[in-house]
């Protein structure tokens, strides 16, 4: 089956840096690659997600780049604020409905 | 719209016993998964439901079982409980099969 890696496990920044949370996965299968952000208490809330046919993605602040030869998936978060601390999971699939999740990036923005 | 709810929130049980959650979908979702996210394993897929049908399941022992109703609703059944089934339970939901999933807030089941 599926093997999702996930680096780093924690992740210090100063608020206004950059963050970048890379994972690998193992199936040349999957083709469905989305990014949760989980706060304590909460549920996994999505914030990117990104299909095997597309090499990048942006919605405002997050990016998400995807490397299929490789197999590898970036994060990344731009202009860091306080409300961006949280953990944060990445995922693979072969489609949205079974994923096979990291184990978690805990990232903290230091004011 | 409200969001993915699930109940209940909080859940003690003892070795053995048997539980039921219940996870409502966002409105106008069909699709319901079911994720167990313990600190050891972290976030595991158990199964999915899309019109009262499981379409794919997860490497967990029958013990563990589902099942989804004709308004979408979901529950899930664990059956003689173990120490080891303690975690935070996870319904997501998505309007069809292969869309995006949100999930709810969760059921955290302690098994003494």
């Amino acid at each position: 089956g599926e093997n999702v890696e996930q680096h780093p496990s924690t992740l210090s920044v100063q608020e206004g840096d950059s963050a970048v949370i890379k994972c690998t996965y193992s199936d040349s299968a999957s083709n469905y690659f989305p990014w949760y952000k989980q706060e304590l208490g909460k549920g996994p809330q999505l914030i990117i997600d990104i299909r095997s046919n597309v090499g990048e993605k942006k919605d405002q602040r997050i990016a998400v780049t995807l490397n299929k030869t490789a197999k590898h998936f970036s994060l990344h978060i731009t202009e860091t604020q306080p409300e961006d601390s949280a953990v944060y999971f990445c995922a693979a699939g072969k489609g949205a409905n079974n994923l096979f999740f990291g184990t978690g990036t805990r990232l903290t923005v230091i004011p | 719209k409200a969001g993915v709810t699930q109940t209940p929130r909080y859940l003690i049980k003892t070795r053995g016993q048997q539980v039921t959650l219940s996870c409502s979908p966002i409105s106008g979702h069909r699709s319901v998964s079911w994720y167990q996210q313990t600190p050891g394993q972290g976030l595991q897929f158990l199964f999915e439901y899309f019109s009262e049908t499981q379409r794919n399941k997860g490497n967990f022992p029958g013990r563990f079982s589902g099942r989804q109703f004709s308004n979408s609703r979901s529950e899930m059944n664990v059956s003689t409980l173990e120490l080891g089934d303690s975690a935070l339970y996870l319904c997501a939901s998505s309007p069809r099969v292969d869309e995006k999933l949100f999930f709810g807030s969760g059921t955290q089941l302690s098994v003494l």
